[in-house]
């Protein structure tokens, strides 16, 4: 298994609609989880972490299921300045030498007016 | 604040030239990574770092090469440029806060094509 996969996307949405996005990891010990969200030909910049209760910010939701070892992103109400690609980002598999991330492969949302 | 600096923005190289990266924090972070990011592609992790001092080889750190000497800066090294490395460079530093991971701030970029 993967340390971290994503939906593959593209996922085309008319503006409004309500998006989730799903992540898996195999690496049942990490503890720090991130959604990132990077525009074209830019660089990936942090949307939210993601905290074991869960959480908000405005109109995105992050949840985290350590049983099942996924999150998931939640985007209502989507505007077309949302259109981007999503990244989900982990803790790897270094642990006894420091950690470094792992970022799955991203999900790409089109909002269409 | 500056955050994370990366330099240049753009390179042209010839086939078997070299050329070094630079990236500079100044947040005091004690952890940095080189990813490389080919067109529609994820993110792969070049290198990493821990601290001044140590390194370690990421995904695919064939044909490049790192030093920390310092905390701020972590300079990528690519010896021989191959049309293989023609890519989108990214740095990137982060922290630990009580035992977990912070969020990594990014450069903007360095864009290299290899001809």
């Amino acid at each position: 298994r993967k340390e971290v996969e994503q939906d593959p996307g593209p996922f085309n949405v008319p503006e409004g609609a309500t998006v989730a996005f799903n992540c898996t990891y195999s690496n049942s010990a990490s503890q720090s989880f991130f959604w990132y969200r990077q525009d074209c030909r830019k660089e990936p910049k942090l949307l939210m972490s993601v905290y074991s209760s869960g959480n908000e910010d405005g109109r995105f939701t992050a949840q985290l299921n350590r049983a099942s070892q996924y999150i998931s992103l939640l985007i209502r109400d989507s505007k077309l300045s949302d259109s981007a690609t999503y990244l989900c980002v982990v803790p790897g598999r270094r642990a006894n030498y420091g950690q470094n991330f792992v970022f799955g492969p991203g999900t790409r949302l089109s909002v269409l007016p | 604040n500056a955050g994370v600096t990366q330099t240049p923005k753009f390179r042209i190289l010839k086939i078997g030239q070299s050329m070094t990266l630079q990236c500079a924090q100044d947040m005091n972070h004690n952890y940095m990574y080189w990813y490389r990011q080919d067109p529609g592609m994820g993110l792969k992790l070049i290198y990493y770092s821990v601290g001044a001092g140590i390194t370690d080889k990421g995904e695919v750190p064939n044909g490049y090469n790192v030093s920390r000497s310092t905390t701020e800066d972590f300079p990528l090294r690519l010896e021989l440029a191959a049309p293989s490395q023609t890519s989108v460079y990214f740095c990137a530093s982060s922290s630990k806060d009580r035992g977990q991971n912070t969020e990594a701030f990014f450069g903007q970029g360095t864009r290299l094509t290899v001809v």
